[in-house]
């Protein structure tokens, strides 16, 4: 069955400095990969997909994520972190077959930018 | 254009009680899905509709009951509220599968 997996509850980094946010995947086609992100009391927001095509994918608030078919990941990165990145971040794929129609979370991953 | 919007915000029910969260999205999507989202527990899916007219259980839908009678709601039942229920409950939509869901603010329930 798909899943998906964010292997970090926190992730704590100094402003300024890059951020990495882990994901990996298990699905049996090719597949389609979001990032998400929750700030305190909101839904959520979407940041980025990946369906086809570049492996480097470009998405809102600067954020970018790195398609890695061979690896089974699709880690979320930023350059330089903002003080307004803390926020609460969910990697999600796309069910197959029966399950196409649905998206599947990870249990997200919280990210602390310090001054 | 108001995208999702769900009511109502925030709700406290007693144990047995009843009750309906609405969701209304003005993009014309033929999806929508309602989620609840628990400490560490990231969002699991209660119900989906893949058009006007249907639904679908998702990973969690046991005490919940769904209906989409028009395509721009889709409504989330409680029959009867029990205390694993409370949780903080999002609706969402998008066009196709593939496609951005869009999510509404949430309502935050709590079952006493």
């Amino acid at each position: 069955a798909q899943s998906v997996a964010q292997p970090e509850d926190q992730v704590n980094v100094a402003e300024g400095n890059p951020l990495t946010v882990k994901c990996t995947y298990s699905v049996s086609g090719n597949p389609y990969l979001f990032w998400y992100v929750q700030y305190p009391n909101r839904g959520l927001q979407f940041l980025l997909k990946y369906i086809t095509g570049d492996n480097l994918v470009k998405g809102s608030y600067g954020f970018e994520a790195e398609f890695n078919k061979s690896q089974t990941s699709f880690h979320l990165k930023k350059p330089s972190a903002l003080v307004s990145d803390s926020a609460l971040y969910f990697c999600a794929v796309r069910g197959e077959g029966s399950s196409a129609s649905k998206i599947i979370f990870g249990s997200g991953t919280r990210l602390s930018i310090r001054p | 254009n108001a995208g999702v919007t769900q009511t109502p915000k925030f709700r406290v029910l007693k144990t047995g009680q009843s009750m309906t969260l609405l969701c209304a999205q003005d993009m014309n999507h033929e999806y929508m899905y309602w989620y609840r989202q628990d400490p560490g527990m990231g969002l699991r899916l209660i119900h989906y509709s893949v058009g006007e007219g249907t639904t679908a259980k998702g990973e969690v839908p046991d005490g919940y009951n769904v209906s989409r009678l028009k395509k721009q709601n889709f409504l989330l039942g409680l029959e009867s509220a029990a205390p694993s229920q409370t949780s903080v409950y999002f609706c969402a939509s998008s066009f196709l599968t593939s496609d951005t869901q869009y999510f509404g603010p949430g309502t935050r329930l709590t079952v006493l």
